[in-house]
């Protein structure tokens, strides 16, 4: 059973516009949550990493946030850009030094101009 | 600075073929490891290692095997390829610590018929 689960599926935004994305996880012990990008093709590339005391992290346009009591996070996308299309993977540590990593399935991103 | 280079970037294989995919990383990291991404799922674990002559099993080690001779180079061998192992195959490697990010290449796609 995952126990990363990522919402929505998909979603297709307008240029300039913002949106959020949802991870839930059932991960314990939780030691920190990343969000890294992938591109079509590519490998994924890291975005943010939270340790379970952080309750936001930014990285430009990009702001996750973290709930380590109800084990939630969200990614913020800030003024979408066309390069924002993408998919976006929640990614959970259970414990530090541990690189058994629990892997959304990750939320597609279509930007539309 | 290359960072983490697989190839090849596309393989077809028949059924009961054996092939080696190649990783290698040129930023001196400890930790390697392999994964592979199908449609709808997260990435799974396949084999890690945390230095040279050291490998475990990761979730789905079934059909694979893996070396680590040098710091650098990370092959993963298919032994007999089966359909099920069609899929994208991901190598990432980490410089070790607690709150350090993967590194990805850019992945194999792998078909087997």
């Amino acid at each position: 059973k995952n126990q990363v689960e990522q919402s929505p599926q998909s979603l297709i935004i307008l240029e300039g516009k913002n949106c959020t994305l949802q991870c839930n996880y059932t991960v314990s012990p939780f030691s920190n949550l990343r969000w890294y990008k992938q591109d079509t093709g590519r490998g994924p590339v890291s975005l943010t990493i939270m340790t379970f005391s952080e309750n936001t992290k930014s990285n430009g346009r990009y702001t996750a946030t973290l709930d380590a009591d109800t084990k939630q996070s969200s990614l913020h996308i800030t003024a979408s850009q066309l390069s924002d299309s993408a998919s976006y993977i929640c990614v959970v540590s259970p414990k530090p030094n541990d690189y058994k990593l629990s892997f959304g399935a990750g939320t597609t991103v279509t930007v539309r101009a | 600075n290359a960072g983490v280079t697989q190839t090849p970037k596309f393989q077809v294989l028949k059924t009961g073929q054996s092939m080696t995919l190649q990783c290698a990383q040129d930023m001196n990291h400890e930790y390697m490891s392999w994964y592979r991404q199908d449609p709808g799922m997260g990435l799974r674990l396949i084999h890690y290692s945390v230095g040279a002559g050291i490998t475990d099993q990761g979730e789905v080690p079934n059909g694979y095997n893996v070396s680590r001779s040098t710091t650098e180079d990370f092959p993963l061998r298919l032994l007999s390829a089966a359909p099920s192992q069609t899929s994208v195959y991901f190598c990432a490697s980490h410089p070790g610590g607690r709150n350090e990010k993967l590194f990805f290449g850019s992945g194999t796609q792998l078909s087997v018929l």
